[in-house]
C-alpha cells in the first residue's frame, strides 16, 4: 500500500538556519504531495503542494520539489524564524479517487523547535 | 469567514459512555472526513463522506460512527466499543472538482480525554 516516511525527529535549529525536512514515498500511480504544518494546540494548514513530477511546491519561504525518480518531497527553507516552530507532516494522496473522496497518508510528522 | 468548525476544544468522558464530536463547514465542500492523531504519529482516517446520507469507513473504523444528515455537518460518535478513545480528533473537508478533489482543509481539532 502506499506509505509516507519522514525524517524522525525533533528537530532543533538556530533562527536563520537552513532547515531540511526529508520525506520519501512509496505509492502506485501518480499521487498529489503535500506538506502541512499543525501549531501547538490546532489543526493542520496546508503549507504547499506539488501534483506532477518536477512539479516545485513554495509557500512563506518553504520549498519542495516532486522527484519521482527519488520518491522524495523533501522540505526546505533557507532562513527559519523562530515562528516556524511547528509540527510538520509529509502527505500523499492517490491520483485514484477513493470511492469518490481523496484519501490522505500522512507521515508521523517532524518537530520542529527554532532558538532565537 | 468560510471554514471549518470543531466542538467543543476540550472533551472529557467518563469510560463507557459515548461522546459526540461536532464538525461543521461552510465552505460548501463536498467531501468531509474524520481523522484521529496521538502523540508523535502521523493522522488515521476514520471515517469519510463524499456525499449527504453516505459515508465509508477508515483504516480505523472500529469503535466510531458518523452521520451525514446536511452537507455541511459531519458528526462523530465515539461509542464505548472503542478501547483506547483519548486522542485528538481532526474533521477535515475538500472539494471535488471536475476531475479530482483538492486539497483538504482542516477544523482546530477536539482533544477527548476519558477518564
Amino acid at each position: 500500500g502506499n506509505s509516507v516516511t519522514q525524517m524522525e525527529g525533533p528537530v532543533t535549529l538556530s533562527e536563520e538556519a537552513f532547515l531540511t525536512i526529508n520525506c520519501t514515498y512509496t505509492a502506485t500511480g501518480y499521487p498529489s504531495l503535500f506538506w502541512y504544518v499543525q501549531y501547538p494546540g490546532e489543526g493542520l494548514q496546508l503549507l504547499l503542494k506539488a501534483t506532477k513530477a518536477d512539479d516545485k511546491g513554495s509557500n512563506k519561504g518553504f520549498e519542495a520539489t516532486y522527484r519521482k525518480e527519488t520518491t522524495s518531497f523533501h522540505l526546505e527553507k533557507g532562513s527559519v524564524q523562530v515562528s516556524d516552530s511547528a509540527v510538520y507532516f509529509c502527505a500523499l494522496s492517490d491520483s485514484e479517487e477513493f470511492q469518490g473522496a481523496q484519501k490522505l497518508v500522512f507521515g508521523q510528522g517532524t518537530r520542529l523547535t527554532i532558538n532565537p | 469567514d468560510g471554514g471549518i468548525t470543531q466542538s467543543p476544544k476540550y472533551l472529557f468522558r467518563k469510560e463507557g459512555q459515548n461522546v459526540t464530536l461536532s464538525c461543521e463547514q461552510n465552505l460548501n465542500h463536498d467531501a468531509m472526513y474524520w481523522y484521529r492523531q496521538d502523540p508523535g504519529q502521523g493522522l488515521r482516517l476514520i471515517y469519510y463522506s463524499q456525499i449527504v446520507n453516505d459515508f465509508q469507513k477508515g483504516d480505523i473504523a472500529e469503535g466510531y460512527s458518523v452521520s451525514r444528515e446536511k452537507k455541511e455537518s459531519f458528526p462523530l460518535t465515539v461509542t464505548s466499543a472503542q478501547k483506547n478513545p483519548t486522542a485528538f480528533y481532526l474533521c477535515a473537508s475538500s472539494m471535488k472538482t471536475s476531475w479530482s478533489y483538492n486539497e483538504q482543509f482542516f477544523g482546530p481539532g477536539t482533544r477527548l480525554t476519558v477518564l
